[in-house]
């Protein structure tokens, strides 16, 4: 069975600081992971995701993140955080155990991370 | 850029009604599918849908549940006699078939927040 682990609830950064989610996950096999996120009123956007191509993964925003298979991580990274970086961050892993075939498929969420960036 | 659109942004019913929530995808997209999330709790999957039926769904998608595509555009999620722990942020998404694409993302809408008092 496939989880994911969201290490923090809440992240609490200055502006101009660097930032890191974490995400830890449990997988049968290789997994395609993603990060999204969730500004207030808004729906999931994704940023980022993972699917066995290059480990270190850019995406929107100046977000990255590396997947290291021997920690079973996914953080999410990005150098210098904007106000507009404030928001619910989720881990989401999609197991190839659990793909039916038919070209739709379950994701698993974490519980989220909420991002908080102060001036 | 396409988005999936949801309505209404938020929905205040009264326990043992039936409610519809509606949501336009994205035009191209095959693939349906409906989530929702308990206030402080994950996000769940609930049902995913494709050439006008359920190709997938979970055990929280139980008899009360139902979704329909009625028209070309449309997909909706119908909730025949709401509970309370029904109370919850239900996102709908689509996503586009390339064959087997392998992590080929979904696009969610911005939620419809169900009340059930």
């Amino acid at each position: 069975a496939q989880s994911v682990t969201q290490l923090d609830s809440h992240v609490s950064v200055s502006e101009g600081t660097p930032v890191l989610l974490r995400c830890n996950y449990s997988s049968s096999y290789s997994p395609s992971l993603f990060w999204y996120v969730q500004h207030p009123n808004k729906g999931l956007q994704l940023l980022l995701k993972y699917t066995s191509a290059a480990t270190l993964v850019k995406g929107i925003n100046g977000f990255e993140a590396e997947f290291k298979k021997s920690e079973t991580s996914f953080h999410l990274t990005k150098p210098s955080a904007h106000m507009s970086d404030a928001a619910e961050y989720f881990c989401v892993v999609i197991d190839p155990v659990l793909y039916s075939g038919a070209g739709s498929y379950q994701l698993t969420f974490g519980k989220g991370t909420k991002l908080s960036v102060i001036p | 850029e396409p988005e999936v659109t949801q309505t209404p942004s938020h929905q205040v019913t009264q326990m043992g009604q039936e409610v519809i929530l509606r949501c336009v995808p994205i035009s191209n997209h095959l693939y349906f599918y409906w989530y929702r999330q308990i206030l402080g709790q994950k996000v769940e999957f609930l049902v995913s849908f494709y050439n006008n039926e359920i190709s997938e769904k979970s055990e929280i998608f139980d008899d009360q549940f139902s979704v329909e595509r009625p028209d070309g555009s449309n997909f909706t999620l119908k909730i025949r006699s709401t509970k309370l722990e029904d109370s919850a942020m239900y996102f709908c998404a689509s996503s586009e078939e390339q064959g087997f694409v392998w992590g080929s993302p979904l696009h969610f809408g911005n939620g419809t927040r169900l009340t059930v008092t």
